[in-house]
C-alpha cells in the first residue's frame, strides 16, 4: 500500500513570504497527485493535479503554483503568501479505479 | 458546474443506533463514488467507494447507491462515539477526466453515549 508524506506539519508564514510545500509518495509508482486546501470549516477545493512528471494542471486561478520534478514529488509553491492562502494543504495520491488517498496534510497560518 | 451536496449536520444519534448519512449529486454521468472521514484536525480517510446500483457492505458500513435519483448514502450500524468525525462524499463525474473528485461539504456525526 502507498504512503504519502507532507511536509511542513504546520507552517505559520507572513503576508508577502514565498511558500513550499512537498509531498512525497511511497509504494507505488506513476500516480496521479493531487493538491487540495480545505478552509476552516470548509469542503476540499482542488488547487492542482498532475498526471506525470512534469505535468500540472491548474483548477483555480491564484498565486499558487505546483511542480512535479520527480515521478513521486508533488511541489506546491507561493512567492507571495496572501491572508487568504490560510488552511489546510492536502496532498492526495491516486492510481487504478480512482480511490485518492490523502497525506497527513499542511496546517498553514499567514499573519 | 458539478456539484455534490450534504447535509451539514451535526447529525446526533445515541450509541448502538444506525447513523444514516446522504449525499446527491449533479452529474448523471458520473460513474464512481466514495466516502471519506474526516476526524477533527486530521486528513480525510477512505471508509468505502462504490460503482455499481445497490449496496455494497463492509463490516459496520453500507454504502448505497442509486444513479437513477443520483442519490448515495452510508449508514453506519451500530454507531460508537469513535464514529464522530466529520464524512465527505466524493463524486468522480463522467467528464473528470484523471480520477478527479468532487467533494462535498460534509456531514458533521456525533454519536453520544
Amino acid at each position: 500500500s502507498q504512503t504519502i508524506h507532507q511536509w511542513p506539519a504546520t507552517l505559520v508564514q507572513p503576508v508577502g513570504s514565498p511558500l513550499s510545500l512537498e509531498c512525497t509518495v511511497e509504494g507505488t509508482s506513476n500516480p496521479n497527485l493531487y493538491w487540495y486546501r480545505q478552509a476552516a470549516g470548509r469542503g476540499l477545493q482542488l488547487l492542482f493535479y498532475s498526471v506525470g512528471i512534469g505535468q500540472i494542471s491548474s483548477e483555480v486561478p491564484q498565486n499558487l503554483s505546483a511542480s512535479r520534478p520527480q515521478d513521486r514529488q508533488f511541489i506546491l509553491s507561493s512567492k507571495k503568501l496572501l491572508l487568504s492562502d490560510s488552511g489546510f494543504y492536502l496532498c492526495a495520491s491516486a492510481r487504478g479505479s480512482g480511490e485518492q488517498y490523502f497525506g497527513p496534510g499542511t496546517r498553514l497560518t499567514v499573519t | 458546474q458539478k456539484e455534490v451536496e450534504q447535509n451539514s449536520g451535526p447529525l446526533s444519534v445515541p450509541e448502538g443506533a444506525i447513523a444514516s448519512l446522504n449525499c446527491t449529486y449533479s452529474d448523471r454521468g458520473s460513474q464512481s463514488f466514495f466516502w471519506y472521514r474526516q476526524y477533527s484536525g486530521k486528513s480525510p480517510e477512505l471508509i468505502m467507494f462504490i460503482y455499481s446500483n445497490g449496496d455494497k457492505e463492509d463490516g459496520r458500513f453500507t454504502a448505497q447507491l442509486n444513479k437513477a435519483s443520483q442519490y448515495v448514502s452510508l449508514l453506519i450500524r451500530d454507531s460508537q462515539p469513535s464514529d464522530s468525525a466529520t464524512y465527505l462524499c466524493a463524486v468522480n463525474p463522467f467528464s473528470g477526466g484523471y480520477n478527479k473528485l468532487i467533494f462535498g461539504a460534509g456531514t458533521r456525526l456525533a454519536v453520544h453515549p
